[in-house]
């Protein structure tokens, strides 16, 4: 099982419908949990973090953590063409404090 | 906003040459980074560095690889003789010590490496 796994992608959504991105990770006792964004040739910026099951927003992002699933999502309302680009997924490990990032998401906002 | 930096932005050399890619971590940050993501792939940890000492590294970062800090604002990546699979983006990234920051990775824009 991979340790942090996302489905690739593209990801398709109308503009001004909520995009809902996924991510799954192997190791258990993970505490901290990222989403990134990167565009094109960039480099990852944060846009969320989240410690605690349940819900954590931040203007029109929300992260959604289970950590008995081991399920950690983001949710982007009311999507703009400037959200296309790949979102990571990142999770602390716990046993070395390594930040592992998954293969990422590419989302494509439809005009 | 502060900001981490890295030079050059791309670099260019022939397979078995040494490279050495620079870093300016964000200044009041503890925990720096390096991270690469060949093209189309995932970003991969290779090496963390606290207290002027590797923390953790991983199976990429190999004896080619060094780090180094030689001041109190640089953090360099030398590889030693490069390979043609070492072509990638090379990210930097600092995390400030504790509570909210811990963890939280600020990356500097790559330095893009193209092995021949």
């Amino acid at each position: 099982q991979k340790e942090v796994e996302q489905n690739s992608g593209p990801l398709s959504v109308p503009e001004g419908a909520i995009a809902s991105l996924n991510c799954t990770y192997s190791d258990r006792v993970s505490q901290s949990f990222f989403w990134y964004r990167q565009y094109s040739g960039k480099s990852p910026e944060l846009i969320m973090s989240i410690y605690s099951n349940g819900d954590k927003e931040d203007g029109r992002f929300t992260a959604q953590l289970n950590k008995a699933s081991q399920y950690v999502s983001l949710l982007i309302r009311d999507s703009q063409p400037s959200d296309s680009a790949t979102y990571l997924c990142a999770v602390n490990r716990r046993r070395d404090d390594k930040i592992i990032f998954g293969k990422g998401t590419r989302l494509h906002i439809l005009p | 906003e502060p900001e981490v930096t890295q030079t050059p932005s791309h670099q260019v050399t022939q397979m078995g040459q040494e490279v050495i890619l620079r870093c300016v971590p964000i200044s009041n940050h503890l925990y720096f980074y390096w991270y690469r993501q060949i093209l189309g792939q995932k970003v991969e940890f290779l090496v963390s560095f606290y207290n002027n000492e590797i923390s953790e590294k991983s199976e990429i970062f190999d004896d080619q690889f060094s780090v180094e800090r030689p001041d109190g604002s640089n953090f360099t990546l030398k590889i030693r003789s490069t390979k043609l699979e070492d072509s990638a983006m090379y990210f930097c990234a600092s995390s400030g010590a504790g509570g909210a920051g811990a963890n939280v990775l600020t990356f500097g824009a790559g330095s893009r490496l193209t092995v021949l």
